[in-house]
């Protein structure tokens, strides 16, 4: 069964960071191009992300370019977003999302003072 | 960016009965390799967003074949045959050929009248 779950998410002051990562599970992870997307609350689904199986091409949304970093590492089967200088229109919940297959739960990203 | 439109905002179904949605883009679709990649996702509520279609009319493993996706160029619907009570959440279309960035319609609340 295609599990995926994200974890690293919570309650972080503006201008700070955070880690989220998505551990994969069920599938041979480095074969599939993963994204990003997130939902702010009660909003729709806004992509921010993308990374290839290789890690060899990597894409922004402009709304979090030069503060975002997707990375993964296949050997663990992990998905990482590194983000820095938080704001409060990053708060979110956090997909991660394959391409083609099961979606994360999603976890919640808080930037509030 | 391509700007995706859809329509209604909210819709009401009784239960049994069909509905439509539709989804416009602002520019077509048709990637240099003649596929078009417009996606359909179901949001149920208290979940995460998993995709019922992909190139406007494949249905995704396990998707009932109530569900169908129509379209070309800019113009695209999802129609269910019969709305049952699990149906009800939010639908978004999404495209994939003009990206980055992929965008998201706004989506699309089903519920039962």
């Amino acid at each position: 069964e295609v599990q995926l779950v994200e974890s690293g998410g919570g309650l972080v002051q503006p201008g700070g960071s955070l880690r989220l990562s998505c551990a994969g599970s069920g599938f041979t992870f480095s074969s599939y191009e993963m994204n990003w997307v997130r939902q702010a609350p009660g909003k729709g689904l806004e992509w921010i992300s993308y990374i290839s199986g290789s890690a060899s091409t990597i894409y922004y949304a402009d709304s979090v370019k030069g503060r975002f970093t997707i990375s993964r590492d296949n050997a663990k089967n992990s998905l990482y977003l590194q983000m820095n200088s938080l704001r409060a229109e990053d708060t979110a919940v956090y997909y991660c999302a394959p391409k083609g297959i099961t979606w994360g739960q999603g976890i919640l990203v808080t930037v509030s003072s | 960016d391509v700007v995706m439109t859809q329509s209604p905002l909210s819709l009401p179904v009784a239960l049994g009965q069909p509905a439509a949605i539709s989804c416009r883009s602002s520019q077509s679709l048709v990637y240099s390799d003649g596929i078009t990649y417009l996606n359909w996702f179901q949001q149920r509520p208290g979940q995460s967003p998993r995709r019922l279609i992909y190139k406007v009319s494949n249905r995704d493993s396990g998707v009932p074949d109530r569900f169908n996706g129509s379209g070309s160029g800019t113009e695209f619907t999802l129609k269910i045959s019969r709305v049952e009570a699990e149906d009800v959440g939010v639908y978004y279309c999404m495209q994939g050929t003009h990206w980055p960035p992929v965008t998201f319609g706004g989506g699309t609340k089903v519920e039962i009248k």
